[in-house]
């Protein structure tokens, strides 16, 4: 069982948007602004696509945007593209007993 | 180019022991933050460990603490996983991730930007 909750799959059609939740706590997503996205494809190391709530790393495109209200973060992807489909990941610090970090379950992302 | 290269991965018995190294190149490395991060076969990403730039402040995930040990060797580039006690729930593709950092409050931002290919640890007998 994961500490932040994700729904297991998506899915869209290639131009739609999507919207990947993860809820947690109060002592990790809705306590701090240190919440962060992973895209990871099959066999491939995670590449991160947000950090720190909604700022995008250089290079990663500007159709990936990131949001948090309470105790929810959210990854939106528009004008999805094949080369989307992957797992995606978030991740939150935790003052819980570890004072580390907790990943979501996963989001298998798949482009109709 | 930021590198970042696990190895020492392999099979182990029950109860065994293993030593994962990472060797960094493309950054200065006393300047970050480390993390081990761990997946198991089709299964989800989880933080195992994390050590600051100098070493002096090292956190565990609770299914690790007591049994995994994260050192780093600064003048080698090197962090490194001492892994004891091993169980069959251990095995996993093990990671090293660079932290990001913000070097005006020097506080660790709690994010992976770069990570290595992995190695995988099997325990089994």
């Amino acid at each position: 069982q994961s500490a932040l909750t994700q729904p297991a799959s998506v899915s869209g059609s290639p131009g739609q948007s999507i919207t990947i939740s993860c809820t947690g706590t109060s002592s990790d997503v809705g306590g701090y602004n240190y919440v962060s996205w992973y895209q990871q494809h099959p066999g491939k190391a995670p590449k991160l696509m947000i950090y720190e709530v909604s700022n995008r790393p250089s290079g990663v495109s500007n159709r990936f945007s990131g949001s948090k209200s309470g105790n929810t973060a959210s990854l939106t992807i528009s004008g999805l593209q094949a080369e989307d489909e992957a797992d995606y990941y978030c991740s939150s610090y935790t003052s819980s007993s570890t004072l580390g970090v907790v990943f979501g379950g996963g989001t298998k992302l798949t482009v109709l | 180019q930021v590198q970042l290269v696990e190895s020492g991965g392999g099979l182990v018995k029950p109860g065994g022991s293993l030593r994962l190294s990472c060797a960094a190149s493309g950054f200065t490395f006393s300047d970050y933050y480390m993390s081990w991060i761990r997946q198991a076969p089709g299964k989800g990403l989880e933080w195992v460990s994390y050590i600051s730039s100098s070493g002096s402040t090292i956190y565990y995930a609770d299914s690790v603490k007591g049994r995994f040990t994260i050192s780093r060797d600064n003048a080698k580039n090197s962090l490194y996983l001492q892994m004891n006690s091993l169980r069959a729930e251990d095995t996993a593709v093990y990671y090293c991730a660079r932290d990001g950092y913000d070097f005006w409050s020097g506080l660790n931002l709690y994010y992976f930007d770069y990570w290595g290919q992995g190695t995988l640890v099997t325990v089994s007998s």
